[in-house]
C-alpha cells in the first residue's frame, strides 16, 4: 500500500480566514513533506518534518505554519494568506533517504480570494 | 547545485507512437538517485521509475523503458505504443543520498504529454 490522503481536494478561502491542509500515511514512513506546485511548474518544496520534527523548512512565509502531530499526520496551517498562494498542495512520505521514493498524495487545490 | 533539465516542454503525438522524454541532471554528488513521476490532469504525482547513479542497466517495464547514461547526465524515459491515458505531465526528479532527515527532490520544468486518438 502505497497510499498517502490529504484533504480537503478543494478549499477556497479569503485572506482573512484560518484554515488547515491535512495529509495523512500509513505506511511507516518517517519523513513527511510539503510542496507547493503553481500552474504549469514543478512541485516546490516547503517543509519536511523527520521523526515529527521539522528537519527542513525552505524559507517559506510565516503564514503557512505545518504541524506534525505524530508519525502519521501533517497538518499545514493556512492564516491570512495572498491570492498569489493559490495552488496545489502536494504532501509526500518516504523512509526520509535519498534513495527512498517519495510517494505523493492527490492534493489539495487551493484559491485565495 | 543540483539541476534537472526536461528541454521538451510539449510532445504530442497519435496513440500507439512512440514518445521519448528527454532528462539531464547536473549534480557534484557521486552518490545520486534519479526518478521519473506522472501527473494526469488529476493532480497527484504518481512514481513511475527509480533509478541510483551505480547502476547503469537499462530496464523495460511493460511500455516503459528507460536508458540512463552516466557519461552524458542523461535519464530518458520512452513509452512504447502510447496510449490516451499516458497524456499526463512527466516529471524527471534528482535527489542525493542525504541523511535520514528528509531528502530533497529536484523537479525538472515537465514535459507535458499528448496522445491524440
Amino acid at each position: 500500500d502505497t497510499e498517502v490522503t490529504q484533504t480537503p481536494k478543494h478549499l477556497v478561502m479569503g485572506m482573512t480566514n484560518k484554515k488547515s491542509l491535512k495529509c495523512e500515511q500509513h505506511m511507516g514512513h518517517r519523513a513527511m513533506y510539503w510542496y507547493k506546485q503553481k500552474a504549469k511548474k514543478p512541485p516546490e518544496l516547503m517543509f519536511v518534518y523527520s521523526y515529527e520534527k521539522l528537519s527542513i523548512n525552505e524559507s517559506v512565509p510565516s503564514r503557512f505554519s505545518p504541524e506534525c502531530p505524530n508519525s502519521s499526520l501533517l497538518n499545514l496551517h493556512l492564516h491570512a494568506l495572498q491570492p498569489e498562494d493559490s495552488a496545489l498542495y502536494l504532501c509526500a512520505s518516504n523512509q526520509g533517504h535519498g534513495r527512498e521514493t517519495q510517494y505523493f498524495g492527490p492534493g489539495t487545490r487551493l484559491l485565495v480570494l | 547545485a543540483q539541476k534537472v533539465t526536461q528541454a521538451q516542454t510539449e510532445i504530442s503525438v497519435v496513440e500507439k507512437e512512440d514518445v521519448t522524454l528527454d532528462c539531464v541532471y547536473e549534480t557534484r554528488d557521486t552518490t545520486y538517485y534519479l526518478f521519473w513521476y506522472k501527473q494526469p490532469p488529476s493532480g497527484e504525482l504518481v512514481f513511475l521509475i527509480r533509478r541510483n547513479s551505480f547502476d547503469e542497466q537499462n530496464e523495460i517495464s511493460g511500455r516503459y523503458s528507460w536508458n540512463f547514461q552516466k557519461s552524458t547526465s542523461s535519464f530518458n524515459f520512452t513509452i512504447t505504443a502510447s496510449q490516451v491515458v499516458d497524456s499526463a505531465v512527466y516529471f524527471c526528479a534528482l535527489s542525493e543520498e542525504g541523511k535520514a532527515a528528509g531528502n530533497k527532490l529536484t523537479f525538472g520544468g515537465g514535459t507535458r504529454v499528448l496522445v491524440k486518438p
